[in-house]
């Protein structure tokens, strides 16, 4: 059964910084891996997909990479702003399942100014 | 297009009444899910649907919860009776085949007193 952890579960930093969020899942048979982004009160949003095939996925200040063979993922968020404070968490489809996504608790990152 | 639209954004109720929460995908979308968040336990699947067709439902709780998808453009999860352990926020999402990207509504609040 798909484990997903995500290390740490709260993060705070200055305005500027670049950081690394970390997430480990157990079962590497994956389709592919995703992160979302969840603000207070709202639904989650889908940052990166990766597939299984690929190693990275970028998209402006992120970058994700996917290990499959250690079982870890890693979002890098490059120049924070105080707008990238939310909860980030990651996903990883259970094996033999097509749909079955399982979540992460997530970090919850404050980014001061 | 709108995304994915959910109804109610909040619900409260009285212990022992019937709740239905709708969902209505992405047009295009052939995959729905229905999760469930709480600050407990996180996001847990609870049904998927693949075409209409119920993949996976073994995370529906127990009896009292039902979900439905009549057509591509429409599903509810049914909760009847409700208890105050039922309280949390209930996601749709929806994707285009199972394990492509997922997109979440903005939820459904729910408090059984």
């Amino acid at each position: 059964k798909q484990e997903v952890t995500q290390i740490p579960a709260a993060l705070s930093v200055p305005e500027g910084e670049n950081l690394v969020l970390n997430c480990s899942f157990t079962d590497s048979a994956i389709y592919n891996l995703q992160w979302f982004r969840q603000d207070p009160g709202k639904g989650l949003t889908s940052l990166l997909l990766i597939q299984s095939s690929q190693r990275e996925q970028t998209s402006g200040r992120l970058n994700a990479s996917l290990d499959k063979s250690s079982g870890r993922s890693t979002l890098y968020i490059a120049a924070s702003q105080p707008g990238d404070s939310a909860t980030y968490l990651c996903a990883a489809p259970t094996g033999g399942s097509q749909g079955n996504l399982i979540f992460g608790k997530g970090t919850k990152l404050s980014v001061k100014p | 297009d709108a995304g994915v639209i959910q109804s109610p954004r909040h619900e409260v109720t009285e212990m022992g009444q019937e709740v239905t929460l709708r969902c209505k995908p992405i047009s295009g979308h052939n995959s729905l899910f229905w999760y469930r968040q709480t600050m407990m336990r996180g996001l847990e699947l609870l049904i998927y649907f693949n075409n209409n067709v119920p993949i996976d439902d073994s995370g529906m709780p127990e009896d009292r919860f039902s979900a439905k998808m009549p057509n591509a453009s429409f599903s509810t999860l049914k909760i009847q009776p409700s208890e105050p352990r039922d309280s949390a926020v209930y996601f749709c999402a929806s994707s285009f085949q199972g394990p492509g990207e997922l997109f979440f509504g903005e939820g459904s609040r729910l408090t059984v007193l």
